[in-house]
């Protein structure tokens, strides 16, 4: 059973539209992250969230806004779509954020095109 | 900021050769290092971690020792299969927010 949950698996967006990104973990993580991996940049980092606060944001545009309704949830909106944004969008959890001994887990990705 | 860098962006090897990706760092802390494998539409898959100088991660025949002198976090295996092929990340992990800063990735194709 996967044990995070990423929906839709492939999105096709109109340029200037809005898009939510879904993202479910069931591993009883308390940290969730969001990274991006693209043709230019393989595996970025995106945000990440502890306990449903936000921790780390490298993310320059404000387009992009996570969503934390529960502890396992981590939505990533995207607004005013650009054809650039089209990528993989990963979500990621781990028990604690920054801890030595954490492990990271993925999901298997959500694909957006942009046109 | 902290960076990743693997020097091998891809490595074509045949079935029982011995395969080394080099990874070296770069961090203001003292992060924890890992390597990663993706398969084709897939999310990237731990593979295995070291916490500390000196410390050895191993996963299915894979291995690699965090050398903080040197800054490098090498992946090695004595005798790689047609399976193994697949991309592989070497990342380092931020001691206060969790991120995960990635290398370019390496692709390896081994051939039976």
């Amino acid at each position: 059973d996967p044990k995070i949950i990423q929906k839709p698996k492939y999105l096709v967006a109109v340029t200037g539209s809005e898009k939510i990104l879904i993202c479910e973990q069931y591993l009883g993580h308390n940290a969730m992250y969001w990274y991006r991996q693209s043709a230019k940049k393989p595996l970025e980092f995106m945000f990440s969230y502890s306990y449903q606060k936000l921790m780390d944001n490298q993310t320059a545009s404000s387009r992009f806004q996570p969503q934390s309704s529960k502890k396992n949830h981590l939505d990533l909106q995207i607004t005013a779509l650009k054809p650039d944004d089209s990528a993989t969008y990963f979500c990621a959890s781990s028990q604690e954020p920054g801890h030595r001994n954490s492990d990271y887990t993925f999901g298997s990705g959500t694909r957006l095109l942009v046109i | 900021g902290d960076s990743v860098t693997q020097t091998e962006g891809q490595v074509a090897l045949s079935e029982e050769d011995f395969l080394t990706i080099h990874c070296n760092y770069s961090a203001s802390g003292y992060p924890a290092l890992f390597w990663y494998v993706q398969y084709p539409g897939e999310g990237p898959q731990f593979l295995f971690r070291a916490s500390r100088d000196k410390e050895k991660g191993s996963s299915r025949g894979f291995e690699a020792t965090y050398d903080k002198g040197t800054t490098s976090f090498h992946l090695r295996k004595a005798s790689v299969q047609e399976s193994d092929s697949a991309v592989y990340y070497c990342a380092l992990g931020e001691p206060n927010t969790g991120k995960l800063t990635f290398g370019d990735g390496t692709v390896l194709t081994v051939k039976p």
